[in-house]
C-alpha cells in the first residue's frame, strides 16, 4: 500500500469553480501535513500547512482528520492559474525532515 | 525573497560518467535535502543533511550517491558511475528546521546516455 494515496486525476474543471483534493495516508506516525502544488516540469512549491484544526488562505481551505488519516484541500472560485497538479506531502517524526510525497493530482481549469 | 538555487539546470553526461549537482540553500536553514523525480512519476526523497552530517537516507541513495557541505553555502550530490535509470530531474531543498516546510530548488534535469 502506498504512504500517501491522492485522488488519480486529472480534474477539469471550468473557472469559478469549487474543486475538492483527497489525500489519504497509512501511517499513523505521520506528524506534519502539507500540500505543494507542482507547474509542469518545475519544482513543488509549498501551498499550505495542515494543522489539526484545519486552516484557510484566502480561496484555499485545508483539513486533516488524524482518525481517518485523511487530509483535503478545497479550492474555492478557481481561476485558470491554478492549474497544476496539487501534491499531498507527509512527514513523520524523527526522520530528519524526510517529506513523502503522494502521486499528484492533475488540475486543469478553462475557461 | 530567499530561494534555493541550483546548477546546473540541465546536464547531460555519458553512462559510467560522475556528475556533481550543486545547490545553494536558504542561508539561515538548518537542514538540506535532495530529492529526484523521474519523469511523470512522483518526487522521492533520497537524503537529509543536517549538522554536517546524513540526517536520513532512502533505499535509493546506495553507494553510488554521496553528500557534501564543502563550504557554508553550497550543498552538493554527487552520483559516481551514472546509469541510464539516473535520468531524472533533481531537487535541493532546505528548512529552518526538520519537520517544516521545505523551499525547493528549481531542479537540475540530469540525462544519463
Amino acid at each position: 500500500r502506498k504512504e500517501v494515496e491522492q485522488d488519480p486525476g486529472p480534474f477539469n474543471v471550468p473557472e469559478g469553480a469549487t474543486v475538492a483534493f483527497n489525500c489519504t495516508y497509512s501511517n499513523s506516525a505521520s506528524q506534519s501535513f502539507f500540500w505543494y502544488r507542482q507547474d509542469c516540469r518545475k519544482e513543488p512549491k509549498l501551498l499550505m500547512s495542515v494543522y489539526s484544526s484545519g486552516n484557510e488562505d484566502g480561496r484555499f481551505t485545508a483539513q486533516l482528520n488524524r482518525a481517518s488519516q485523511y487530509i483535503s484541500l478545497l479550492i474555492r472560485d478557481s481561476k485558470l492559474s491554478d492549474s497544476a497538479t496539487y501534491l499531498c506531502v507527509v512527514s513523520r517524526r524523527n526522520q530528519g525532515g524526510k517529506l513523502i510525497f503522494g502521486q499528484g493530482t492533475e488540475l486543469s481549469v478553462k475557461p | 525573497e530567499p530561494e534555493v538555487t541550483q546548477t546546473p539546470s540541465h546536464q547531460v553526461t555519458q553512462m559510467g560518467q560522475e556528475v556533481i549537482l550543486r545547490c545553494v540553500p536558504i542561508s539561515n536553514h538548518l537542514y538540506f535535502y535532495w530529492y529526484r523525480q523521474i519523469l511523470g512519476q512522483k518526487v522521492e526523497f533520497l537524503v537529509s543533511f543536517y549538522n554536517n552530517e546524513i540526517s536520513e537516507k532512502s533505499e535509493i541513495f546506495d553507494d553510488q550517491f554521496s553528500v557534501e557541505r564543502p563550504d557554508g553555502s553550497n550543498f552538493t550530490l554527487k552520483i559516481r558511475s551514472t546509469k541510464l535509470e539516473d535520468s531524472a530531474m533533481y531537487f535541493c531543498a532546505s528548512s529552518r528546521a526538520g519537520p517544516i516546510e521545505a523551499f525547493f530548488g528549481q531542479g537540475t534535469r540530469l540525462t544519463v546516455v
